[in-house]
């Protein structure tokens, strides 16, 4: 069966480290792969999205990596601010539609 | 200032009555979803649609129903053959030909 996994476990991170959030995927074969952030009680917001085509994406602190053969995507936040803190999804493209994962929760400490 | 916009978006609701979930949106995207969000899951679609007058079933679309008559508007009524309605319900909106998704604040649903 499909499956999107995250680390359900809340990472917490000090101040100004490097945040890194795994989201793996079996029998999928997504030609897109995206990030969203979640604050508590509100919609999800887009991030960054990747194309099976690309190794990595930056914008700005964040950078996303897409590794079809493994089938994982890496997310990093560098110099991560205790306003980073929230729980991030990733998601894939399917037929028409986007499959979310359970999402990781964030923590940064200052 | 574009966006999707939710209503209400707090919602208690006895055993046995239905009840509709307001979602609108003014960035002329013409596809909307409706999700359905519980702790410790990820996003479960219910129903999407594509173009107005148009609309698929998602993947626990039992005991939902939705229409679009309008671009803009999305409604979604939880009946009471939905078992466990109790859930943060979001909508979203993408347009044509695009993979992001602009999402809603939510309307957190709660039985009683």
């Amino acid at each position: 069966s499909q499956k999107i996994e995250q680390n359900s476990e809340a990472l917490n991170i000090q101040e100004g480290k490097t945040a890194t959030l795994t989201c793996n995927y079996t029998n999928y074969s997504p030609a897109y792969l995206q990030w969203y952030r979640q604050d508590p009680g509100r919609g999800p917001v887009f991030l960054l999205l990747i194309r099976e085509n690309e190794k990595e994406k930056r914008k700005e602190r964040l950078k996303v990596t897409f590794d079809t053969t493994l089938k994982q995507s890496l997310f990093h936040i560098t110099a991560s601010q205790p306003a980073d803190s929230a729980t991030y999804l990733c998601a894939l493209t399917g037929f028409q539609k986007l499959v979310f994962g359970t999402g990781t929760r964030l923590l940064v400490s200052p | 200032d574009g966006g999707i916009t939710q209503s209400p978006k707090y919602l208690f609701r006895k055993e046995g009555q239905n009840v509709t979930l307001s979602c609108e949106q003014n960035l002329n995207h013409d596809a909307m979803y409706w999700y359905r969000q519980d702790p410790g899951q990820g996003l479960r679609l219910i129903y999407y649609s594509q173009i107005v007058n148009d609309f698929q079933k998602g993947d626990i679309a039992e005991g939902y129903s939705v229409s679009r008559e309008k671009k803009e508007s999305f409604p979604l009524t939880v009946t009471s053959a939905q078992k466990n309605p109790t859930a943060f319900y979001l909508c979203a909106s993408s347009r044509q030909g695009e993979v992001d998704y602009t999402f809603g604040s939510g309307t957190r649903l709660t039985v009683v």
